[in-house]
């Protein structure tokens, strides 16, 4: 059973650029949900989506943007990229509702953003 | 808001040999989730104990325990026996749910994490 993929694994993108990063949930799960992780820091709620729509979201400018596919799989999109977009963003999935014993976030491996 | 503090940014502790990481948590919800995460130098984010704070019982996986304390809203990680492959960056973490029907929605608040490194 694959677990939660997010690709690509590492990033560089010049300041002013667009990116889109990937995920796969877990076999199983619905609910995806992106976090942005600086180096030094605890990741940060970015959103998350459930039955393709935008569920809830965190302190995050419109710049960041995404959208879920009828296979549950979930992309992440970061327009006019500023240096303080450097960071690890990390994809979970779970199913709904979370609030049942087992149903835990389960995190990808990240993608590693660097904004020159 | 809800905020996640963890006062210590390191910890050592030598192997076999017993550790507590702290995490307190500020809320004025009734009904939460409180979690410990480790994420080693491999940066997967892995769960390692979760507390429902409705449960007076604290909960305990294996070599890891927490203290919860609710009043006090402090939620504390015990690691017995320690073992070189704890050694990992560990956040606390807190979480409300909106709703328990499909169409509610979450999300996970995280400290700022206590680097643990286990000696030989």
């Amino acid at each position: 059973d694959a677990g939660v993929t997010q690709s690509p694994t590492h990033l560089i993108k010049t300041r002013g650029q667009q990116v889109t990063l990937r995920c796969s949930p877990k076999s199983g799960h619905d609910t995806v949900s992106w976090y942005q992780q600086a180096l030094g820091q605890g990741p940060q709620f970015i959103f998350q989506y459930y039955e393709e729509e935008e569920r809830q979201r965190g302190n995050f400018p419109d710049r960041f943007s995404g959208h879920q596919f009828p296979n549950y799989s979930s992309e992440l999109n970061v327009n006019a990229l500023l240096l303080g977009d450097s960071a690890l963003y990390l994809c979970a999935s779970s199913s709904m509702p979370v609030a049942r014993v087992g149903n835990e976030q389960f995190f990808g491996p990240g993608t590693r953003l660097t904004v020159l | 808001a809800q905020t996640v503090t963890q006062s210590q940014p390191e910890m050592s502790v030598q192997e076999a040999e017993t550790v507590t990481l702290s995490c307190t948590y500020d809320t004025s919800e009734n009904n939460y989730y409180l979690f410990w995460y480790k994420q080693p130098p491999s940066r997967q984010m892995i769960l390692v104990i979760r507390q429902e704070a409705y449960k007076q019982q604290n909960a305990t996986e294996n070599r890891f325990s927490v203290n919860f304390q609710k009043a006090a809203k402090s939620f504390s990680l015990k690691i017995s026996d320690s073992q070189l492959g704890d050694t990992a960056m560990y956040f606390c973490a807190f979480m409300i749910p909106l709703a328990y029907s499909g169409a509610g929605s979450y999300q996970l608040t995280f400290g700022k994490g206590t680097k643990l490194s286990v000696i030989p």
